[in-house]
């Protein structure tokens, strides 16, 4: 069985800290990787894509990709209170498009 | 562009019934997942359509079927409601295969 494994937390860091969140996968197959956003009582909201290994930087998201390890992570700069929501890492395969999710880290970000 | 839309938000439903979700894809996205979320299982996968096909199926009964119409817009449609089936039936679309996926704001389900 494919799976996304996800630490569950809650992760608590300071207002202006970096966030560490990571995420691992069985199936070497897997060609996308996605990291998703989701307040609670709200659906997920697509944050990061990577595809190829290495670092993908938007704003004060950085996601990372490596492969050989099945590790994907996503990195958040100057943590805001409001980016407190639970991170969900996605992951697709090689046909189709179906996505496999973690259970999600919780993200506090205290002020 | 609209986002993709999902009707009706909420519903409520008695154990042996049936329902029916709609979804409607951001426009020009041809690919149209659906999911169900629970506290206990999480987000997992039920089945995906293109181009009124259907690619990929979870692992989910029969119960659980779908549909794509020409226009893009899917139903799903879950027969002999259980008590387990109450969930967010969240719907995401995308341009193609690879592709981010976006989601709706979900249908909330609930099973008396």
């Amino acid at each position: 069985q494919k799976e996304v494994e996800q630490n569950s937390g809650p992760l608590s860091v300071p207002e202006g800290a970096i966030a560490s969140l990571n995420c691992t996968y069985s199936d070497r197959g897997s060609q996308s990787f996605f990291w998703y956003r989701q307040y609670s009582g709200k659906s997920p909201e697509l944050i990061m894509s990577i595809y190829s290994n290495g670092d993908q930087e938007d704003g004060r998201f950085t996601a990372q990709l490596n492969k050989a390890s099945q590790y994907v992570s996503l990195l958040i700069r100057d943590s805001q209170p409001s980016d407190s929501a639970t991170y969900l890492c996605a992951v697709k395969g090689n046909a189709g498009n179906m996505l496999t999710f973690g259970g999600g880290t919780r993200l506090m970000v205290k002020p | 562009k609209a986002g993709v839309t999902q009707t009706p938000r909420y519903l409520i439903k008695t154990r042996g019934q049936q329902v029916t979700l709609s979804c409607s894809p951001i426009s020009g996205h041809r690919s149209v997942s659906w999911y169900q979320q629970t506290p206990g299982q999480g987000l997992q996968f039920l089945f995906e359509y293109f181009s009124e096909t259907q690619r990929n199926k979870g692992n989910f009964p029969g119960r659980f079927s779908g549909r794509q119409f020409s226009n893009s817009r899917s139903e799903m449609n879950v027969s002999t409601l259980e008590l387990g089936d109450s969930a967010l039936y969240l719907c995401a679309s995308s341009e193609s295969e690879n592709q981010p996926q976006h989601f709706g704001d979900g249908t909330r389900l609930s099973i008396l």
